[in-house]
């Protein structure tokens, strides 16, 4: 057990609706990182939040925002989804020095129908 | 933009034995770091080891070391005395030593399935 939580573990929604994915880092980590694996493309990094603000973007689509609030859990909505949004998604945190380690969560597992 | 391969989509071992999985990267900084992520069949991402660029001695974790060849970009992991529980998809990642601009983020190769064979 990483100590890095998501919820909820599953998600099945159609095309064109919106989700949030909910993520609580490890208890003292300020750092909460979104990650993507899909088969196509594999794992990507999405972006990183710290301390309440955006750190850091990767290959997020502008469908998608993430958010990270006072108590350092972080949300990760995605809206208008698509077929090839079907992934598994990932939390991971660290903690103040760059040179943590980041830890990851169990993942949220998303099917668009 | 920095890249990592993984060119063994599959490797296979008998249980006991000792397997290296291969990566390599491509980066033009200098400081930066290494990790083996291992993905078994519940997909969590488990850290199994991680190397600072900085750093000349190669890491290791019990059965786990690392080849890390700076000059040559390249990242081996090897598992000595292999286990059932070894079995999984091994994922390589680096991540920059330079803030901002994405480099927090980690990028991973395509990974490598690792089947213990008993």
């Amino acid at each position: 057990d990483s100590g890095v939580t998501q919820t909820p573990k599953h998600l099945i929604t159609a095309t064109g609706q919106r989700v949030t994915l909910r993520c609580s880092p490890r208890s003292g980590d300020l750092s909460v990182y979104w990650y993507q694996q899909s088969l196509d493309q594999g794992l990507q990094f999405l972006i990183q939040y710290y301390n309440g603000e955006e750190r850091a973007k990767g290959n997020i689509l502008e469908r998608f925002s993430a958010q990270q609030f006072p108590d350092l859990h972080s949300e990760l909505n995605l809206s208008s989804l698509e077929l090839g949004d079907s992934a598994l998604y990932f939390c991971a945190s660290s903690g103040t020095s760059r040179q943590e380690t980041q830890y990851f969560g169990p993942g949220t597992r998303l099917l668009v129908l | 933009a920095q890249t990592v391969t993984q060119s063994q989509p599959e490797m296979s071992v008998q249980e006991a034995e000792t397997v290296t999985l291969s990566c390599t990267y491509d980066t033009s900084e200098s400081d930066y770091y290494l990790f083996w992520y291992k993905q078994p069949p519940s997909r969590q991402m488990i850290l199994v080891i991680r190397q600072e660029a900085y750093k000349q001695q190669n890491a290791t974790e019990n059965r786990f070391s690392v080849n890390f060849q700076k000059a040559a970009k390249s990242f081996s992991l090897k598992i000595s005395d292999s286990q059932l529980g070894d079995a999984a998809m091994y994922f390589c990642a680096y991540r920059s030593g330079i803030s901002g601009g994405g480099a927090d983020g980690l990028t991973f190769g395509k990974g490598t399935h690792l089947i213990i064979q008993p």
